[in-house]
């Protein structure tokens, strides 16, 4: 069972305000990732790290910055929320070196924004 | 990561067998196979995973093909609640830009 949580699960917001998604990860997983997916289309990578103080862009542009301060924590930041952000964002974790490792990565339930 | 082709829908009677297939054509020696499903709008699940020998496991079982440039994913006895999108990924370790492709969305059929 993954221990992978995100907060809030949805969020309505207005246009101009300062979200922050959270996600935590029990399993000490060292690699964490941001995928934004809206409805019935691709998942897309936005953001990923490698470890603490570690973090990328990912395919596809965004306007949030992430940060990577402790290991099990993964927030995203929009600092001025616009209608475009809306979408689904999913947080994954996976491990992939020792014996644990497959590789995989285990996913939250996602943080359904809207922006009016 | 090598690029992924899968057929965009496929059909399945209940208690049959699903076997969805996947082209990897550009896949390179060190890259797996990965197999997701994603379940409605909640995050995908990982299935089943290989490099160059059949795998399986409580879900499902994974062939891959000799030269390694396609794979099936084959649920043995698919319920209703294997309805879902199935997602073929290649990736190397290291590679962490996992690109997920729009998959094969899967119904079974009462």
């Amino acid at each position: 069972e993954a221990d992978i949580y995100q907060t809030p699960r949805y969020l309505v917001i207005g246009t101009g305000k300062k979200i922050t998604l959270e996600c935590s990860q029990t399993m000490g997983h060292d690699k964490m990732y941001w995928y934004q997916q809206d409805p019935g289309m691709e998942l897309h990578l936005i953001h990923y790290s490698y470890g603490v103080n570690s973090t990328e862009k990912g395919d596809l542009s965004s306007e949030s910055t992430v940060s990577r301060i402790r290991t099990e924590h993964f927030p995203l930041t929009l600092e001025s929320a616009r209608p475009s952000h809306t979408s689904q964002y999913l947080c994954a974790s996976s491990v992939t070196s020792g014996p644990r490792a497959k590789g995989e990565l285990f996913f939250g339930e996602g943080s359904r924004l809207t922006v009016l | 990561d090598a690029k992924t082709t899968q057929p965009p829908s496929m059909d399945c009677a209940e208690g049959r067998a699903a076997n969805l297939p996947c082209n990897h054509s550009t896949i390179s020696g060190n890259e797996y196979v990965y197999w997701y499903r994603q379940i409605h709008s909640q995050g995908p699940q990982y299935i089943i995973h290989g490099l160059k020998n059949n795998e399986t496991n409580e879900m499902a079982s994974l062939i891959i093909t000799e030269d390694r440039k396609s794979s099936t994913l084959i649920l043995p006895h698919a319920t209703l609640r294997d309805t879902a999108v199935y997602y073929c990924i290649v990736r190397g370790f290291g590679n962490e830009k996992l690109t997920f492709g729009t998959g094969t969305r899967l119904t079974i059929i009462p």
